[in-house]
């Protein structure tokens, strides 16, 4: 059975970059196609990019075209999401999640505040 | 890119009763569509992918139907852990997209 564990809560100021973590357990991650959602306080869910298996490529949405970047170590299982020129606006909670989208990470905390 | 309507926004019921909640896509999506469950604090929970296949684990209460753009979550025999935000998702095509969310909450 497949599980992932994100990393902690952080806390960044504008301009900043922060670099999530998801470790994956019960399967490899090659394996996987693995995606990032956010959610803003009080607000829906939204996709960021994810691991297109047909194309064996990660997409990203355009929104974050440029400042988003995601890899994968697979000598650790580990996927990564890495969001630049943070602003105010990011601050969410971010997780990643896989399977037929039946998998979620416990979701990490990201404050942007100067 | 793909638009996920849901409706209603928010929706008062009683333990007991059975809900519907519908969700429509802006152009069609097969049956790409999924439903989640979320709480406050915690990561949205999948009830439903393929539009209609029930997740493993989850009560046969939650039930899912449609094809093309208009699709359905029907949840019968509501009880207080039922009450909770739901989103529809569309898995198509790029990007991803999710509907804005329904509240039920316990009249």
């Amino acid at each position: 059975q497949v599980q992932l564990v994100q990393s902690g809560a952080e806390v960044k100021k504008p301009g900043a970059s922060v670099k999530v973590s998801c470790k994956v357990s019960g399967y490899t991650l090659t394996e996987l196609s693995m995606h990032w959602v956010r959610q803003a306080p009080g607000k829906g869910l939204e996709w960021m990019g994810g691991f297109d298996p047909e194309d064996g490529e990660t997409i990203y949405a355009q929104k974050f075209q440029g400042r988003v970047t995601m890899t994968e170590d697979t000598s650790t299982d580990t996927a990564y999401m890495e969001l630049s020129s943070l602003r105010s606006e990011d601050t969410a909670v971010y997780y990643c999640a896989t399977g037929i989208w039946d998998v979620w990470g416990q979701g990490t905390t990201v404050t942007v505040s100067s | 890119d793909i638009q996920m309507t849901q409706s209603p926004s928010s929706l008062s019921a009683s333990v007991g009763d059975r809900v519907t909640i519908t969700c429509r896509a802006s152009q069609g999506i097969s049956n790409y569509l999924a439903w989640f469950q979320q709480k406050p604090g915690k990561a949205p929970k999948s009830l439903i992918y393929a539009a209609s296949s029930l997740q493993s684990g989850v009560p046969s209460k939650f039930s899912g139907s449609g094809s093309g753009t208009d699709f359905t979550l029907t949840i019968s025999s509501l009880q207080p852990e039922d009450f909770a935000t739901y989103y529809c998702q569309q898995y198509n095509s790029y990007p991803s997209t999710f509907g804005q969310g329904t509240r039920l909450e316990i009249k």
